[in-house]
């Protein structure tokens, strides 16, 4: 079945350092890639999507990659600060359209 | 992001009550859902709506009775509830994720939450 796997926080960084939490999925067809973001005591917000192999989704910094052939979907900043600390969700749909749902990955920044 | 709000945001009740837990999306969208955020967990998805009609039920114990009177407002009726219930439930709404209207997108958007404790 389709699953999500995210790398296991929390993670700890300085500000201004450079973001990666890891993202590899195990799907049939071609979902959708989703990265929501998490902030205390909120709900989810979407931050990035892509809809086919090689779309990159990009927002307030974040970049993904969708790679097929790593059936993988990275997150990336070059220059995190203190206000990105919060939780991210790795997410895909499956054939109904539902999402399927990482763990997720609690960031810490550090002034 | 304010177009799906949740109330109350925060609810404490005893294994006896009845309570009830609303939904209201300003978003124009046809679908939404009901999920269960719990610590350490991956969000579990417990309802679907679609176009007010329930498509999706994922085994959520009978003490959880969702209603959908119209396609802007979803509610989660809550009864005898046990402690392991206690959690963040979140809503969300999307706008046509099968197509059926033609406009099909998968991207949902979530709503605040209701953190729930159950004494």
């Amino acid at each position: 079945g389709n699953s999500v796997t995210q790398m296991e926080g929390p993670v700890t960084l300085s500000e201004e350092a450079f973001l990666t939490i890891n993202c590899t999925y195990t799907a049939t067809g071609y979902p959708s890639l989703f990265w929501y973001v998490q902030y205390p005591g909120e709900g989810l917000q979407l931050l990035l999507k892509a809809t086919k192999a090689d779309d990159k989704g990009s927002n307030k910094g974040f970049e993904a990659t969708y790679r097929k052939e790593t059936t993988s979907f990275h997150l990336e900043k070059g220059s995190v600060q203190v206000s990105d600390s919060a939780v991210y969700f790795c997410a895909l749909t499956d054939s109904n359209y539902q999402l399927i749902w990482g763990a997720g990955t609690k960031l810490i920044i550090k002034p | 992001e304010t177009g799906v709000t949740q109330t109350p945001r925060h609810l404490v009740m005893g294994m006896t009550n009845k309570k009830s837990l609303k939904c209201e999306q300003h978003l124009g969208h046809n679908a939404m859902y009901w999920y269960k955020q719990s610590a350490k967990k991956p969000l579990e998805l417990m309802f679907v709506y679609n176009f007010k009609e329930q498509t999706e039920n994922n085994s959520v114990p009978s003490r959880f009775s969702p209603e959908c009177p119209n396609s802007s407002h979803l509610f989660l009726h809550l009864h005898t509830l046990q402690p392991e219930d206690s959690a963040l439930y979140l809503c969300a709404s999307s706008q046509d994720p099968l197509g059926i209207a033609g406009q099909s997108t998968d991207t949902q958007y979530f709503g605040p939450g209701t953190r729930l404790t159950v004494l």
